[in-house]
Formats: structure tokens, sequence, C-alpha cells
């Protein structure tokens, strides 16, 4: 199957720093790509859609000048977590889907998020 | 809001079949049926999807009942790799985006 990659796994940052965290498709262009969140033992959230070359689509309670989306190109998404809390913290996973390969979307291994 | 129901935990003997059920009453008629699992701190992976005929992969199976609104994904021979979060997913067959439900967690037992 197609191959998306995240970076960095994880990560510790302070509150109030930003982090970045990168989404790759490693074998395919994607010009959408998805953004969840997942906190412990809780299911996955999709907090926004990404779209390349063109602003990202938040779901209803995301605050979009918190996270910051980017995708400026077709294998590549970012998402930023500006001014970071510990109530961030979290397991951040992206997904895109290979254009004309099937209907499955591809995961990334995901991002755990710590911010003490 | 997800539009499935399963049920939030299943226990299955290393070995033996997994059945696992979904309902899903409310699809609509151009939405298909994917199943996905999440092995602990991992990213989902798929494992298959149908739309109205029964399916079948190396992975699994899934039954589709005729008025669709329900399913269950058959592990035919479970092992201790296969424990994980199970989600069943409803979605028109060109989205990318997905809805998670809670899922089931099925635990393979030596």
């Amino acid at each position: 199957g197609a191959v998306v990659s995240q970076h960095p796994s994880w990560v510790i940052c302070k509150s109030g720093t930003s982090v970045k965290i990168e989404c790759r498709s490693l074998d395919f262009q994607a010009t959408t790509m998805f953004w969840y969140r997942q906190f412990p033992k809780q299911s996955l959230m999709l907090m926004a859609t990404s779209n390349e070359g063109s602003k990202a689509t938040y779901e209803q309670g995301v605050e979009k000048d918190k996270f910051l989306i980017n995708h400026a190109s077709l294998t590549l998404s970012t998402l930023t977590v500006t001014s970071a809390h510990p109530e961030d913290s979290s397991f951040y996973i992206c997904s895109a889907r290979p254009p004309g390969q099937g209907p499955e979307a591809f995961f990334g291994q995901g991002t755990r998020l710590t911010v003490v | 809001d997800a539009k499935t129901t399963q049920p939030p935990s299943m226990d299955c003997a290393e070995g033996r079949a997994a059945n696992l059920p979904c309902n899903h009453s409310t699809i609509s008629g151009n939405e298909y049926v994917y199943w996905y699992r999440q092995i602990h701190s991992q990213g989902p992976q798929y494992i298959i999807h149908g739309l109205k005929n029964n399916e079948t992969n190396e992975m699994a199976s899934l039954i589709i009942t005729e008025d669709r609104k329900s399913s269950t994904l058959i592990l035919p021979h479970a092992t201790l790799r296969d424990t994980a979060v199970y989600y069943c997913i409803v979605r028109p067959y060109n989205t990318g985006k997905l809805i998670f439900g809670q899922g089931t967690t099925l635990q393979v037992k030596p």
C-alpha cells in the first residue's frame, strides 16, 4: 500500500512554544490530507482537511489560529500547534488517499505531543 | 457524528474466528462500509470495504446484510497480533475524510 510518513514520532515542548508536525506522502501525490487528534483511550477526531495550494477546512470547534495547517506541496502538509498548552498534549495523526488507486486512506504513524 | 454502532469490547481465543458486528441503520445508498484497525499507539490500518456484496481479502471477510443496515467483519484465524481497536465507518466511495466512532477493542487471548 501507499506510504504516509509523519515526523517527528514524538515531541516534548514547553508550554507557550509552538511545534510543527510534518506529514508526507512518500510514493504518491496528495492534493488533500487529513489531520486527526486522539486523546488517550478515545477515538480519532478529525481536526481539519488540508488542501494543497489553498486554505485548510477546519471541523467545528477546532481553532484555526491555534492549529495552523500548510499544504504547500503535493507531498507535504504541516500542522503547527501554536502557543501549546498541556491540554494540547495528544496523539496527532495524518492521512491521505492516493488518487485513482482505490478508496482506502493511508495513515501516518502518528506524532505523540507532550506539552510540559 | 459517527453513523455506526459497535460493541465496546470483545474477546477471542487465538486461532478462532473473530466476528465483529457493526450497525449502520442510517447508511445511504452511495455509502460504503469500511473497516480499519488501530494497534496501540499506531496510525489506523485499512482492512476492507464493501458496498452490498460480501467481500474477502487476505486479511478478513466482510459480510453485509441484504438491507445494508449492519455488517460483520470476520478475522478467520485470529492471532495475538490482531489485538487492536477495530473501527467500522460508512462514507461515500471517493471521500478520504473519515469520521471515527468508538470502535471495538478486540482482545485476542492465548
